[in-house]
């Protein structure tokens, strides 16, 4: 399986802060992750598919970058209701996911 | 607006069986592949089952084969997993989600429910 390791676990940062999580792969996944928001009770909710496509609905304060094995997930202009966690999931072989990353505001 | 909306978790003796149910309204049902997933307390989300846009294409993670069994019903716009044998391993909140195509090969998960919990303890 591809393992996927996502830092940091946890995050403090403040409003309008600009923020990034980190996911690297165990191999190479080109473009094929994906970035989930997950608040608590709540279903996860698509914000970056292909490495860096904003899924239709998602404030463009929102981006991923990457390809092959390292990829980021940045948020600007951090909002309070930005409080989440953050996991990445590749979709190349199988689908696995990283353990998620806490933002707290 | 799509929604997922599963059902029929609860707390089992291990051993037991449960099916959970995943009522889709928002879309299509009968034109997308659905997958089932899972999250322990405390750990990381782990893909348990798929299954195509028709029903005639389904696998399950090596952990549980021979155990549960992903099926749907399009009249019914419902996604199901049987669960039988449950172990306390098999603890944990679970997802349905809607892939974004039709195939087993689909996986993109477009759009997620919120979960339902199952517990196995004796």
């Amino acid at each position: 399986d591809i393992q996927m390791t996502q830092s940091p676990s946890t995050l403090s940062a403040s409003v309008g802060d600009r923020v990034t999580i980190t996911c690297r792969a165990s191999q190479n996944i080109d473009s094929w992750l994906a970035w989930y928001q997950q608040k608590p009770g709540k279903a996860p909710n698509l914000l970056i598919y292909k490495a860096s496509n904003l899924q239709s609905g998602v404030p463009s304060r929102f981006s991923g970058r990457g390809s092959g094995t390292e990829f980021t997930l940045s948020i600007s202009g951090l909002q309070p209701d930005d409080s989440a966690t953050y996991f990445c999931q590749q979709y190349h072989i199988h689908l696995t996911f990283g353990q998620g990353t806490k933002v707290e505001i | 607006q799509v929604q997922l909306v599963e059902s029929g978790g609860g707390v089992v003796r291990p051993g037991g069986s449960l099916r959970l149910s995943c009522a889709a309204s928002g879309f299509t049902f009968s034109s997308y592949g659905m997958h089932w997933l899972r999250q322990a307390p405390g750990k990381g989300l782990e893909w348990v089952a798929v299954i195509s846009n028709d029903g005639s294409d389904l696998y399950h993670v090596d952990s549980v084969k021979g155990r549960f069994t992903i099926s749907r019903d399009d009249s019914k716009n419902t996604l199901y997993l049987q669960m039988n044998s449950l172990r306390e391993d098999d603890t944990a909140v679970y997802h349905c989600a809607k892939t974004d195509c039709r195939s087993t090969g689909c996986r993109l998960l477009e759009h997620w429910g919120q979960g339902t919990l199952v517990t196995v303890s004796s």
